[in-house]
Order: structure tokens, then sequence, then C-alpha cells
């Protein structure tokens, strides 16, 4: 079936450990998002990618990095620097990055920092 | 700058009362784009509807409805004759034309029907 595929589903990590979230979608969709979900908030944007090898800064970037390097696959990677990692994160993908198509979503990854 | 504002954090309803979600947005751009999201308990979003800004029609599909209202800068949901599986949080977004940058959000409503 057609998707957007994340993992782990929950992951756990130490404090000042990189750690990398995948997100994978067979829709053949040009555009890819992160966002970062805290309890109560609505969805804040990290990065998004509307074409391989291009990506862009959003409203919350400080302390993530993401790659573009496949149409297929856009990791997230959350460094040492982010000082609040522990949220809920989803991926999206969008056929195209035009305001008038609706995102589809990956299940999410709960990421806490023991 | 672009937001949305869902002003209910949470509602609880009893099973088969109809209930309203309301979302309230902010733009300058003249073309855009208004969505809705539910959010399970599973954590993934699905899509709802969609709606651009120069279509005002109201819509309706089997239980859910959309009422969609320029002058008051307005995208209200109302869910009709509730089911417990409803029960989820539910998010309002918008985009402008370009729409590169992904959804604005608002902070959700978390819907809880009560058998």
């Amino acid at each position: 079936d057609g998707g957007i595929t994340q993992s782990p589903k929950y992951l756990f990590r130490k404090e000042g450990q990189n750690v990398t979230l995948s997100c994978e979608q067979n829709l053949n969709h040009d555009a890819m998002y992160w966002y970062r979900q805290d309890p109560g908030q609505g969805l804040r944007l990290i990065y998004y990618s509307q074409i391989v090898n291009d990506f862009q800064k959003g409203d919350i970037a400080e302390g993530y990095s993401v790659s573009r390097e496949k149409k297929e696959s856009f990791p997230l990677t959350v460094t040492s620097a982010q000082k609040n990692p522990t949220a809920f994160y989803l991926c999206a993908s969008s056929i195209s990055s035009g305001g008038y198509t609706e995102a589809f979503f990956g299940q999410g990854t709960r990421l806490t920092v023991v | 700058a672009q937001k949305v504002t869902q002003a209910q954090t949470e509602i609880s309803v009893v099973e088969k009362e109809d209930v309203t979600l309301d979302c309230v947005y902010e733009t300058r751009d003249t073309t855009y784009y208004l969505f809705w999201y539910k959010q399970p308990p599973s954590g993934e979003l699905v899509f709802l509807i969609r709606r651009n800004s120069f279509d005002e029609q109201n819509e309706i599909s089997g239980r859910y409805s959309w009422n969609f209202q320029k002058s008051t800068s307005s995208f209200n949901f109302t869910i009709t004759a509730s089911q417990v599986v409803d029960s989820a949080v539910y998010f309002c977004a918008l985009s402008e034309a370009e729409g590169a940058d992904g959804l604005t959000f608002g902070k959700g409503t978390h819907l809880i029907i009560q058998p």
C-alpha cells in the first residue's frame, strides 16, 4: 500500500546524543515536510523539501538537520544543539509544493530524552 | 504572517449530539487554502477537507459539514449525530497559494464523545 512510513515509533535519547528519525514515502510525492508537535500545541514546521537535493528551514529549524538525497526519503537528525527535543515528530508529503495539495502524514515518532 | 486560531481546547459531548469546532484564520493573501485534519490516538493526521479562498460554498460529507465564511475569516466544522469513533484531536490549517513552506496549523481541538 502507498503511504508514509516513519521509524522508529518510539525513540529514547540520552542528553548530548544525536538521533536520526526516518521518513520514507512511496507515493511519488515531490514535497516532504517535518513537523514537531508538543502537548496542547499545533504542529510547527521544522524543515521542508520541494525537490531532491533541496530543502529549506521552517519556523523552528534550530538544532535540527535534514537531507534529501532520494525522492522517497527525508530523514531528520535531532542534534545535541536542540535544547528541548522531547516531542512527537510527524513527517508529511504532498504531490507538489503548491498550497492546494493536501499533505499525507506518517504515524509519527515519539522522541524522549532520558 | 498567517495564523490559525482554534479557541476550543477541548469539547466533550454525549454520543448523538451535534458538535461544532471553530476555526478562525488570518492571512494577507487573497488566494489561500483551508484544511481540516483529524488526529486519532494512533497519531497519524488524516485529511478531511480542503477549501480554496474563492469557494465559499458549504460542504457536506455524510455526518460532517463545513461552513466557510470569508466575511468572518472562519472555517467551522460540524459533526452531526456524533459517535464515539469521532473522538480525536481536530486541526484546522491554512496554506498560501504557493504553499511551498507547508501548512500553518491551529493548536487543535480535542473532541471527546462520551457513550
